[in-house]
């Protein structure tokens, strides 16, 4: 498996608080993307990493920011949480964007926003 | 963007019978393909990428076919086993280089 750590794997929360999540990889890879899974949808990328300190938004970014002040961590922070951000929460990472390169998931954590 | 949708939400197959689950990709441009399977409580796990220049690559037991003149590709498993009981789906890479994921095939694998 990709060394990949997601923490915390679940979490409950209540709306209107700021709720982050870590991503901890020990690939060294340059890539690291954090992506939403929610029923009848596809992996849904809600922000993406090129190197320390360069981010950049995906398709349903409204509502997170990001951080990445070392290549082994990216984290994601909901500043108020909603209720429609209840989801499963994955983080990948990949060498490079281009050639073949897949992109390798961790195991995700399960936020609920009550 | 890019859509990518899968063919049928279930896939019910008996074991030992062969497994095929189809996608279906909407950008001409796409120029790389991965397969995934998600177990239950797990993230997804790389099983076989393609790129367009090429329309058919094999792994151990697993096969992924590319057409491209109706954007169309398929992951074929042999010799379904009950290991592989999970939620498969596709991505596909525009030229931004972000992918796009199909909303996954569920297989059940029969004894």
């Amino acid at each position: 498996d990709a060394g990949i750590t997601q923490s915390p794997r679940h979490k409950v929360t209540e709306t209107g608080t700021p709720v982050t999540l870590r991503c901890h990889q020990t690939e060294n890879h340059r890539y690291m993307y954090w992506y939403r899974q929610d029923p009848g949808h596809g992996l849904r990328l809600i922000h993406y990493s090129y190197g320390v300190k360069d981010t950049d938004k995906g398709e349903v970014s409204d509502g997170y920011s990001v951080s990445r002040s070392k290549t082994e961590d990216f984290l994601l922070t909901l500043e108020s949480a909603t209720s429609s951000q209840t989801s499963v929460y994955f983080c990948a990472i990949s060498e490079w964007q281009g050639g073949n390169q897949p992109q390798h998931f961790g195991d995700g954590t399960r936020l609920s926003i009550l | 963007g890019e859509s990518v949708g899968l063919h049928l939400p279930t896939l019910s197959v008996q074991e030992g019978d062969n497994s095929i689950i189809n996608c279906a990709y909407s950008n001409s441009a796409s120029d790389y393909f991965i397969w995934y399977k998600q177990e239950s409580g797990k993230g997804p796990q790389f099983i076989i990428d393609i790129r367009s220049n090429m329309d058919k690559r094999q792994g151990q037991r697993v096969t992924v076919l590319l057409n491209k003149t109706v954007k169309h590709l398929s992951l074929q498993i042999a010799a379904t086993q009950p290991g592989d009981s999970a939620v498969y789906f596709c991505a596909s890479r525009s030229n931004d280089y972000k992918l796009s994921f199909g909303a996954g095939t569920t297989v059940t694998v029969r004894a």
